[in-house]
């Protein structure tokens, strides 16, 4: 079964500095994976997505996120965090043969001043 | 395009009584409609998963008779949870898959508190 996983409940990056959330999947075939953010009290916004195409995937507010299928990893990055950035993101898995996701446990990113 | 409504957006009701949450897509047609919970600090769960006129399909674990599931249009789906209790209270998100797209778009959520 596809599931992913979000090593990182809290980071805390200063104001500037590079963003990295980190998530690995298991897959059984191609997985479309999806990274998400959420504000407080809010629906989820779509950041990017991988969809099989190139692996390096660039998304909004500058934001990319890396698909390597060796470490299995897909993990989102953005060379210089603002403070608008604090929010929880969700990374996110098509299950096989399916539209519907699978989320991991999510990440709260805090930017320090 | 792509936007997914999502009616009341907070809502208090005492326990017993039930309550309706509308997802509306309002700009496109939606194949499928999803509805998820999410507890304060967790991630989202999937619940149900709907198309329209045909009956919903249930996560294992969620009780059908308690969260009815109505997907009459290809616009519109409602999610009623009946005889509701303080245990129900969440943050229920609807999303919508639009024919042709590999993703879903997001409603911005609707806040239960059951009192």
């Amino acid at each position: 079964a596809q599931s992913v996983t979000q090593l990182g409940s809290h980071v805390s990056v200063s104001e500037g500095a590079l963003v990295l959330l980190r998530c690995n999947y298991s897959s059984s075939v191609p997985p479309y994976l999806f990274w998400y953010v959420q504000y407080p009290n809010q629906g989820l916004q779509l950041l990017l997505k991988y969809t099989s195409a190139a692996t390096l995937v660039k998304g909004i507010n500058g934001f990319e996120a890396e698909f390597k299928k060796s470490e299995t990893s897909f993990h989102l990055t953005k060379p210089s965090a603002h403070m608008s950035d604090a929010a929880e993101y969700f990374c996110a898995v098509f299950r096989a043969g399916s539209y519907q996701l699978t989320f991991g446990k999510g990440t709260k990113l805090s930017v320090i001043p | 395009g792509a936007v997914v409504s999502q009616h009341p957006s907070r809502v208090i009701c005492k326990s017993g009584t039930s309550v309706k949450i509308e997802c509306r897509s309002l700009d496109f047609q939606a194949t499928t409609m999803f509805w998820y919970r999410q507890f304060p600090k967790q991630s989202l769960m999937l619940m149900a998963t709907s198309n329209e006129g045909s009956k919903a399909t249930y996560e294992q674990g969620v009780e059908k008779d308690k969260f009815l599931i109505n997907h009459a249009s290809l616009t519109l789906s409602t999610l009623t949870v009946t005889s509701a209790h303080p245990e129900d209270s969440s943050f229920y998100i609807c999303s919508a898959r639009r024919g042709g797209y590999n993703e879903q778009f997001f409603g911005p959520g609707t806040r239960l508190t059951v009192l």
